[in-house]
């Protein structure tokens, strides 16, 4: 059973363009949300990350949103650059602090 | 700095014989540690935790099992590989706190042939 879930298994953006990026979750135990991004045969490397007392952090580029009642969160990069091309998990962890469960990623490409 | 150290990177194996896999955290002391596998087009996968030695806790019924035998060491072992066991398996760690981030190793592609 997928506690995370990202339906959007692609997207393509133009360099200079926002992408935006969706995770939707079932968990309504979930504290702690994360976003990870990942090379081809690499582990993945943290992005940003967003407690659940707030909707809204912000890192640079990337912005993360969190909608409580609608169980989504979705990573803003702007501006794209072409170095952000790889797969992006988010990611969620319940309040114990131990269980972290990540969604199937969404394969990001910018085009320059 | 806290590092995490995982082997071996690539590993082609017969259907039908063990595996082993290791990982190790270095600074830090009592970590939670973790196991995930990424199947080819699939997420990453949550197999075992563990928030202390010998103390393990399986999320998914598999053939694969993780043994804690220190505070630092994890692996990851099976007694017979099947086809499906292929994957990219990644280590990771975590404080154990709450709001902490998980940090991942570089991960081991297993081939079952």
């Amino acid at each position: 059973d997928q506690q995370v879930k990202q339906n959007s298994p692609s997207l393509s953006v133009q360099e200079g363009r926002i992408s935006i990026l969706n995770c939707d979750y079932t968990n309504s135990m979930f504290d702690y949300f994360l976003w990870y991004k990942k090379y081809p045969a690499e582990g993945p490397t943290f992005l940003i990350s967003i407690s659940s007392i707030k909707d809204k952090n912000e890192d640079g580029r990337f912005t993360v949103f969190l909608n409580k009642s609608a169980k989504h969160l979705s990573l803003h990069i702007v501006p794209s650059q072409p170095g952000d091309s790889a797969v992006y998990f988010c990611a969620a962890a319940l309040n114990t602090g131990n269980q972290f469960y990540f969604g199937t990623g969404t394969s990001l490409t910018v085009i320059p | 700095s806290q590092t995490i150290h995982q082997w071996p990177a690539t590993l082609v194996q017969p259907v039908g014989s063990p595996l082993s896999l290791e990982c190790t955290v270095e600074g830090t002391s009592n970590p939670n540690l973790y196991w995930y596998r990424q199947a080819a087009g699939r997420g990453l996968q949550l197999l075992f935790y563990s928030v202390g030695i010998g103390q393990i806790s399986s999320e998914v019924p598999q053939n694969l099992s993780a043994s804690r035998p220190q505070d630092r060491q994890f692996i990851l072992s099976s007694k017979k590989l099947l086809l499906s066991d292929s994957g990219f398996y990644l280590c990771a760690w975590s404080a154990g706190s709450l709001n902490e981030k998980l940090f991942f190793g570089s991960g081991t592609q297993l081939s079952v042939l």
